[in-house]
């Protein structure tokens, strides 16, 4: 089982480039995410969706753009890129149900903005 | 609004010590409860939860009670392995939607 993929693994940006992280799961799941991992300060929420369609704002939003065609990817777009966004971004999806809630993460996208 | 603490880290043991890494959270209702650990050049994979007060969750000898009278999910292993050198992180699952928040990560080493 491929559980979550993201791609790539490795990008290097100039300041006011744009890209897009990939993210793809063959698992079903209705809920999707987007996190950034800073050092010393967990992950932070970007942006999330609950179904194909729907999509909502994190804790950490400005400078990124989502949307959700399928069940299946969730991209997440850089519109700008800036050094503030040099960082490891993970993609993670789980099931909505209480019992089965626990999130399942990709391997991480290590985005440097030069 | 909701969160998560962790003690700071680095954690640096010897093998077959016991650990303990505490967390505490602040939410309001009834969130589920997580523990992350992320190996080096790894994304997260879960090593246990509970989904209410009281639930213990286990998994590859590591435990974690559901406190609520204290707000509390202490991490805790018997005997820990060089193994198990890698990076947790404590975490609440807010509302329905299952947005995680987490805590800033503990890392844990663990020397023959």
């Amino acid at each position: 089982n491929a559980g979550v993929t993201q791609t790539p693994k490795f990008q290097v940006l100039k300041t006011g480039q744009s890209m897009t992280l990939q993210c793809a799961q063959d698992m079903n799941h209705e809920y999707m995410s987007w996190y950034r991992q800073d050092p010393g300060m967990g992950l932070r929420l970007i942006h999330y969706s609950v179904g194909a369609g729907i999509t909502d704002q994190g804790e950490v939003p400005n400078g990124y753009n989502v949307s959700r065609s399928t069940t299946e990817d969730f991209p997440l777009r850089l519109l700008s890129a800036a050094p503030s966004q040099t960082s490891v971004y993970f993609c993670a999806s789980s099931y909505p149900q209480p019992g089965r809630n626990e999130a399942f993460f990709g391997q991480g996208t290590r985005l440097t903005v030069v | 609004g909701n969160s998560v603490t962790q003690m700071e880290g680095p954690v640096t043991l010897s093998e077959e010590a016991f650990l303990t890494i505490n967390c505490t959270y602040t939410a309001t209702g009834y969130p589920s409860l997580f523990w992350y650990v992320q190996y080096p050049g790894e994304g997260l994979q879960l090593l246990l939860k509970a989904t209410k007060a009281d639930d213990k969750g286990s998994n590859k000898g590591f435990e974690a009670t559901y406190r609520k009278e204290t707000t509390s999910f202490h991490l805790e292993k018997g005997s820990v392995q060089v193994s198990d050198s890698a990076v947790y992180f404590c975490a609440l699952s807010e509302g329905g939607y299952n947005k995680l928040i987490f805590g800033a990560g503990t890392r844990l080493a663990v020397h023959p």
